[in-house]
């Protein structure tokens, strides 16, 4: 069974530019979280989706998005980017929402320079 | 305010030198503890799930368990490939939301 992917692996953007992430998730799962991980402040919760719903969110401003699609792969975009964005991005699915068994993809490495 | 505290921060063993790391919480009622393993330029994978203190899982040289405040997850006869960041995470029924602390980095030693 295949697991997460995220593409891609690897960004590097310039500050003011926008960035979108894809992820998709494992067959059957129907639940997306993203979260930003960084060395200082470790792994924080973006947002999560479920039925092409954003069903929770976490404190971070609004040039983080994100959406779903039908066959539950997500994205998620970041606009005007900052130099403190640079970070790990990881993606993870479960089956359900507000389910946290979940399976996280590899990540995004976002550098912003 | 939810938070999640892991001790220690590093921690280095001897293959074969058993030990723990503890996850401290302060939740608004807690819906489940979760562990995971991080190895370097991966994404977590996940160890366990626990719903209520007292509960105890267990999964080859790694046994997990809670109490009304914190979580242990005790290593057995640590082997090199053990070697990994342990993360925490609570999820709170008030939020909803996941909430990870800074991690354990476990280094063990032939």
């Amino acid at each position: 069974k295949a697991g997460v992917t995220q593409t891609p692996r690897y960004l590097i953007k310039t500050r003011g530019q926008q960035v979108t992430l894809s992820c998709s998730p494992i067959s059957g799962h129907r639940s997306v979280s993203w979260y930003q991980q960084t060395p200082g402040q470790g792994l924080q919760f973006l947002f999560e989706y479920f039925s092409e719903t954003q069903r929770n969110k976490g404190n971070f401003p609004g040039r983080f998005s994100g959406r779903q699609f039908s066959n539950s792969r997500s994205e998620m975009n970041v606009s005007t980017l900052e130099l403190g964005d640079s970070a790990l991005y990881l993606c993870a699915s479960s089956r359900t929402l507000g389910n946290y068994e979940q399976y996280f993809g590899p990540g995004t490495r976002l550098t912003v320079t | 305010e939810d938070q999640v505290t892991q001790s220690p921060e590093a921690l280095r063993l001897q293959e074969g030198e058993s030990s723990s790391l503890n996850c401290s919480y302060t939740v608004s009622g807690l819906r489940g503890l979760f562990w995971y393993r991080q190895d370097p330029g991966k994404g977590p994978e996940f160890l366990f799930t626990l719903y209520s203190a007292g509960e105890e899982k267990e999964k080859e040289r790694l046994k997990a368990t809670l109490t009304k405040k914190e979580s242990f997850l005790h290593i057995t006869a640590p082997k090199p490939e053990d070697s990994a960041t342990y993360l925490c995470a609570v999820q709170a029924s008030s939020t909803d939301k996941l909430i990870f602390g800074t991690g354990t980095r476990l280094q063990v030693f032939p």
